[in-house]
Parts: C-alpha cells; sequence; structure tokens
C-alpha cells in the first residue's frame, strides 16, 4: 500500500528556531508538493517539484522558508527563523504527473505549533 | 490568475442526497477535481473531470460544464461518515498542479 510519508507529525517549537519537515513521496511519482493549511487561509500551495527540479516557489516566504529535493525519495522544507504565524499543517502530496496529473495523494502532514 | 467558489457548509440528514457546488474562473482549464479531508486528516482524491457531463463512482458522482465554469459533487444516500470538508481543485495539466477551493464543511445528522 504506497502512502506519503511525513516527518515529524507533530512539532511545537519556539520562535526563531529552524524547523524541518520531511516526506518521502510515492515511488515512482514524479511531482511533489509542498502544502500548508490554516482556517484563515485555507489550503495553499507553498512549492512544487517535478522530477526533483522546482516548478513554482511563488507561494512561499523566501526570506524564511526553502524547499529542496535531495534525491527522488526526500523532499524537505525549512523554515528559518520560524515565527507564531508559521503555525499551521504542513502537507506534502505527490502525484504520478502526465495524464494523471489532476491525482495527487497527499501525506498526513505535520502540525506545526510555534510559540 | 484561478479562482473558484463553494459554499463554506452544506447539512444534510443520513440517507438523504446532498450537492455541492463549484464555479471557477481559470485560465487554461484542463478539468475539476474533488478531494474529501475528515477533521485532523488528509485530503484524499474523489473524482475528476475533464469532459462535460456526469461521472459516477459508487455513492459519489461529480459533473462539469465547461461553459457555465461550473461543477458540483453529488453524494446519495449519505451516511455519518461522510461528514468532512469537501474541496474543488481546477487543474490537471501535465505540469501537475492544482488550484484549490476554499472548501465545504459537510455535516450529516443522524
Amino acid at each position: 500500500d504506497a502512502r506519503v510519508t511525513q516527518t515529524p507529525r507533530h512539532k511545537v517549537t519556539e520562535m526563531g528556531q529552524e524547523v524541518t519537515m520531511r516526506c518521502q513521496p510515492i515511488l515512482g511519482h514524479n511531482t511533489v508538493f509542498w502544502y500548508r493549511q490554516t482556517m484563515m487561509q485555507g489550503l495553499e500551495l507553498l512549492a512544487y517539484f517535478r522530477n526533483r527540479a522546482p516548478l513554482d516557489d511563488s507561494g512561499m516566504p523566501k526570506d524564511r522558508f526553502s524547499a529542496e529535493m535531495p534525491d527522488a525519495t526526500l523532499a524537505t522544507l525549512k523554515i528559518q527563523p520560524s515565527e507564531p504565524r508559521d503555525s499551521a499543517v504542513y502537507f506534502c502530496a505527490s502525484g504520478p504527473g502526465g495524464g494523471l496529473s489532476y491525482e495527487q495523494y497527499f501525506g498526513p502532514g505535520t502540525r506545526l505549533t510555534v510559540t | 490568475g484561478q479562482s473558484l467558489e463553494q459554499p463554506s457548509e452544506v447539512t444534510a440528514v443520513e440517507g438523504a442526497i446532498v450537492q455541492i457546488n463549484c464555479t471557477y474562473q481559470t485560465s487554461g482549464f484542463y478539468g475539476l477535481s474533488w478531494y474529501q479531508q475528515h477533521d485532523g486528516g488528509a485530503p484524499t482524491f474523489l473524482s475528476y473531470n475533464a469532459l462535460d457531463g456526469l461521472e459516477e463512482t459508487g455513492r459519489f458522482s461529480s459533473f462539469l460544464s465547461r461553459s457555465d465554469s461550473y461543477g458540483y459533487l453529488l453524494l446519495q444516500e449519505l451516511q455519518m461518515k461522510d461528514s468532512a470538508s469537501y474541496f474543488c481543485a481546477v487543474g490537471g495539466s501535465t505540469l501537475g498542479r492544482l488550484y484549490f477551493g476554499r472548501g465545504t464543511q459537510l455535516t450529516v445528522w443522524p
């Protein structure tokens, strides 16, 4: 049963600390997405990759957020320094791309609380 | 740009039928997707319409009218477990990006 995995599932940190979230996409999927979900803003796309190349990261605050795919099995999202307004659930999703690009598989999410 | 409108809340009773509408404005439309998200869970894919008409998958059906920039998700024989948020999303190009609506919170009462 192929699934997207994310670590950690929960993270509580203090303002100013670095936060790193990790995602393992489904093997064989060539697109990877990072979303942030809050009550106020809904589901926002932060960044996405195709074949490990970043396609669009315009949804991310560039001064503090960075997203990378060091290899096909790992995607990372870093926040440095973190701020209370970054508190949200961060989802990673992967997709097969191509003709099935409408179908994305979401991981369980990382619930981030910044105090 | 892209914009999607869907009702914020819908309520219904078990066994009933409910329709969740979605209107969109987008450039380069490829198709309309629907996702379900239970409280505390992750969005999961339900259906996709690239062409006009109705697609049926069990108790759920999805409809698209490209000329009206409109679609809906129809849930029949509602069950308590259908209580969740439902998101419409446009996209589906080979670039893979989806644009999500704000979601509709469906509450099913016994």
